[in-house]
């Protein structure tokens, strides 16, 4: 299993620039979710999934869209960036059972100019 | 989810245990206490969770008073590589939902010295 993978690793963007950060997981699990981490911070939840076709928002979703249209992959959107959501993002995903773990990817660590 | 408390950095002797602290006095009945950690620049990984029991796994113990009130993890023999961030979350674990979610704070910098 490669587990939970995150691309880009990195990404330089423009304010009012858009992109799409991409989150895939192969362990077949029904929660996901996107955190950002800022310097000297915890990480803070943006959006999560408890399954396909299913999305709410965390602590902090202004600015991001989400979707679930497959089990496996979690795609978190930028519409128009803006220098405040520099910051590195990572992806999350656990069985929906309530004592298993939570995964996390790599990170993806974003620049907006 | 209850709030959690822990020190914002702590510093421990290569080889010695590392006794991290979590002060979340109000915990409810239902509620699990979960730690992970994040090395530099990587994302966060699993170490230990317990209810109410004292928990061991091979990486570390973790301690729940009484009360449950507080907790510590205890990293038996801390090696330079144990450098991280300490998160303590607590939230309920039931199946399903957004009780899956879990809300960190900033955590405990346990910084190893050689």
């Amino acid at each position: 299993n490669a587990g939970v993978t995150q691309t880009p690793k990195f990404q330089v963007l423009k304010t009012g620039q858009s992109m799409t950060l991409q989150c895939a997981q192969d362990m077949n699990h029904e929660y996901m979710s996107w955190y950002r981490q800022d310097p000297g911070m915890g990480l803070r939840l943006i959006h999560y999934s408890v399954g396909a076709g299913i999305t709410d928002q965390g602590e902090v979703p202004n600015g991001y869209n989400v979707s679930r249209s497959t089990t496996e992959d979690f795609p978190l959107r930028l519409l128009s960036a803006a220098p405040s959501q520099t910051s590195v993002y990572f992806c999350a995903s656990k069985t929906g059972h309530a004592t298993e773990t939570q995964y996390f990817g790599p990170g993806t660590r974003l620049l907006v100019l | 989810d209850a709030k959690t408390t822990q020190p914002p950095s702590m510093d421990c002797a290569e080889g010695r245990a590392a006794n991290l602290p979590c002060n979340h006095s109000t915990i409810s009945g239902n509620e699990y206490v979960y730690w992970y950690r994040q090395i530099h620049s990587q994302g966060p990984q699993y170490i230990i969770h317990g209810l109410k029991n004292n928990e061991t796994n091979e990486m570390a113990s973790l301690i729940i008073t009484e009360d449950r009130k507080s907790s510590t993890l205890i990293l038996p023999h801390a090696t330079l590589r144990d450098t991280a961030v300490y998160y303590c979350i607590v939230r309920v674990a039931e199946y399903g939902g957004a009780t899956n979610k879990l809300i960190f704070g900033t955590g405990t910098l346990l910084a190893v010295q050689p």
